[in-house]
């Protein structure tokens, strides 16, 4: 059964430095999200982008934040200068253009921020 | 008022039990609805999707109510591995992103 994958699984990284995140979405998936969960709240959208640009954004996903499709298959998430506060799991998912908005999700980054 | 309200439990049930969720959102213009699964720190699952006229999966039911913006999700004959955190979550009116609930804790005993 195809699914999304994401690395790393874990990333440390120091407060002020660049991290990005990767994920691959299931290949026939035109759709491609970022959700984040900090420890012990729930699941929070970031983004989506959907032909080759960003459809929507939340508040959360403000100029420290980008997203890229480099290739035909890799999705990344960019946080330029993380903070303390950015510490979450990351969590890409995919949805295919039928409509029925399903979306698939990867099993996550959990970013730590020190 | 929260976007996707749900009952945080948990709900403890001997397994064989019957147990029911319930789930209220507050966006009458929403178009898609979910049930998803969560273990412990590991990503949402989807479980199943919510449509007003009902749908069953195995000993899982949903059901839609938009006129009270209301969701519910019942599982019979509970098993071990039916413990989780269950999401109830919601699409925006006119957009993809999901909204989710704060989740409600299954625990399933012997």
């Amino acid at each position: 059964e195809p699914e999304v994958t994401q690395t790393p699984s874990h990333q440390v990284t120091q407060m002020g430095q660049e991290v990005i995140l990767r994920c691959v979405p299931i290949s026939n998936h035109l759709y491609f999200y970022w959700y984040r969960q900090i420890l012990g709240q729930k699941v929070e959208f970031l983004v989506s982008f959907y032909n080759n640009e960003i459809s929507e954004k939340s508040e959360i996903f403000d100029d420290q934040f980008s997203v890229e499709r480099p290739d035909g298959s890799n999705f990344t998430l960019k946080i330029r200068s993380t903070k303390l506060e950015d510490s979450a799991m990351y969590f890409c998912a995919s949805s295919d253009p039928s409509g029925s908005n399903e979306q698939f999700f990867g099993p996550g980054t959990r970013l730590t921020v020190l | 008022r929260k976007e996707v309200e749900q009952d945080p439990g948990p709900f403890n049930v001997p397994e064989g039990a019957t147990v029911a969720f319930n789930c209220t959102y507050s966006n009458s213009a929403s178009q898609s609805f979910f049930w998803y699964r969560q273990d412990c720190r590991k990503e949402p699952k989807l479980l199943m999707s919510v449509y007003s006229s009902g749908n069953e999966d195995g000993r899982f039911t949903a059901q839609l109510n938009r006129a009270s913006q209301y969701i519910s999700l019942l599982i019979r004959d509970s098993k071990l591995s039916d413990s989780a955190t269950y999401l109830c979550v919601v699409s925006g009116d006119s957009s993809y992103k999901l909204i989710f609930g704060s989740g409600t804790r299954l625990l399933v005993r012997p």
